[in-house]
């Protein structure tokens, strides 16, 4: 089974500024992707970014960008430019890819930003 | 733009009471699930869908059961609430498993308090 895990609980950043999110897993699959999610106050969960396992090339989507060291099975989330709309929780997920069923996500425990002026 | 909706955003219900959840996504998306989410626990799958009137267990499907009549519509039940089932639900679709990248898209949630 895979795991995923978030030591990062809580954190903090000032406006403009920049902030590592960590995440690591624990697999023995060789192709799977993986994902950073974003679910601010009271609202949607929604996809900040992928990352498939076989691309040696990091993620990146505007001011996030991903550091993705497939041996280490780390996957951490960079924001740039920290904005007062990125407060909000970060989930770090797992995904493999099944044969014959759904795809299933295996989600952290998730690290609560909060982006201070 | 994908839109995955369910029925309430915040629902009370007795002990023993039977709850239905309903989420309705709009993109012929094969696959669907449903999470519980808890504070420091993250999502949990409970049950998920990958065609009309197939479901399979997720990690945690102890008193609750699915159903899927219709392809855009993912029922979650609970047979019979209680306490221990307060928790904020999130439903969720992708496309298929071979699809080259089978990104969840999420519903807004509904928060269940069991009283």
């Amino acid at each position: 089974a895979q795991t995923v895990t978030q030591s990062q609980p809580e954190m903090s950043v000032q406006e403009a500024e920049t902030v590592t999110l960590s995440c690591t897993y624990d697999t023995s699959e060789n192709n799977y992707y993986l994902f950073w999610y974003k679910q601010p106050p009271s609202r949607q969960m929604i996809l900040v970014i992928r990352q498939e396992a076989y691309k040696q090339q990091n993620a990146t989507e505007n001011r996030f960008s991903v550091n993705f060291q497939k041996a280490a099975k780390s996957f951490s989330l960079k924001i740039s430019d920290s904005q007062l709309g990125d407060t909000a929780m970060y989930f770090c997920a797992f995904m493999k890819q099944e044969a014959g069923t759904a795809s299933k996500l295996t989600f952290g425990t998730g690290t609560r930003l909060q982006v201070t002026l | 733009d994908v839109k995955v909706t369910q029925s309430s955003r915040y629902l009370v219900k007795r002990t023993g009471e039977k709850v239905f959840l309903e989420c309705v996504q709009d993109m012929d998306h094969e696959n669907m699930f449903w999470y519980r989410q808890d504070p420091g626990l993250g999502l949990r799958l409970i049950y998920f869908s990958y065609d009309v009137k197939m479901k399979e267990k997720g990690d945690i499907p102890e008193g609750y059961s699915v159903s899927r009549e219709k392809k855009e519509r993912f029922s979650l039940i609970l047979e019979s609430a209680s306490t221990n089932q307060t928790s904020m639900y999130l439903c969720a679709s992708s496309y298929p498993t071979h699809a080259p990248q089978a990104t969840q898209y999420f519903g807004p949630g509904t928060r269940l308090t069991v009283l």
